[in-house]
């Protein structure tokens, strides 16, 4: 019954190679979002998709890059892995009136 | 754009004490303070939340307190238990219901 989950939940890899985390969110909300969380616990913000429409793009590197089937999913895929890359990253869903739910996070790390 | 300051970034307390985080915002017309509960391993958790046209909400254990004239506001925790143990996030979500979080507070309970 999980509301939003994302896999997997610990990812390591070496550099330059590419890798993807999945997100799934069954709370039928429209938007949904990826977060970084560096080791300072900050929160970034990196992508929203709103009805498969990409609405917030920081300025994360093209590299990154997020993939929308269906309203329910949003997928991260990274390319050409860097060791600045590692961080945990979290999926939410949700809109701004209400707050978001978050996922349990992915733990990246690059060796 | 809004700017979200949050104080302190760490803090210890003797459990049975209250714990009080605050924050700072910077746009007049953000309207909803969400705060956020992360313990350890885990993503970000909705504990309380407050909306502009409201001073303080009270949940339990729990209090928030909302100054918009001072562009401030504050999470309250009483008689502190070791759960109380995480980091906590504060956030300001603007008209465009855009998310702003604050640097979080990492929060330790002592038994």
């Amino acid at each position: 019954d999980t509301a939003v989950s994302q896999t997997p939940k610990y990812l390591v890899t070496q550099m330059g190679n590419d890798k993807s985390i999945k997100c799934e969110q069954n709370l039928g909300h429209d938007t949904m979002y990826w977060y970084k969380q560096d080791s300072k616990k900050f929160l970034k913000i990196m992508f929203s998709y709103n009805n498969k429409e990409l609405i917030i793009n920081e300025t994360v590197p093209n590299r990154f890059s997020p993939k929308s089937p269906d309203k329910a999913h949003l997928n991260l895929h990274i390319n050409s892995l860097e060791l600045g890359d590692s961080a945990v990253y979290f999926c939410a869903s949700g809109t701004g009136a209400y707050g978001y739910t978050f996922g349990s996070g992915t733990r990246l790390t690059v060796v | 754009g809004e700017n979200v300051e949050q104080h302190p970034s760490t803090l210890s307390v003797q459990e049975g004490d209250s714990a009080v985080i605050k924050c700072t915002y910077s746009d007049s017309a953000s309207n909803y303070f969400p705060w956020y509960k992360q313990e350890l391993g885990k993503g970000p958790q909705l504990i309380i939340d407050i909306r502009s046209n409201v001073g303080e909400k009270k949940d339990q254990r729990i209090a928030v307190t909302l100054n918009k004239t001072a562009k401030h506001f504050s999470l309250h925790i009483t008689e502190t238990q070791p759960e109380d143990s995480a980091v906590y996030f504060c956030a300001a979500v603007t008209r465009s219901n855009q998310f702003y979080f604050g640097t979080g507070t990492s929060l330790t309970v002592i038994p």
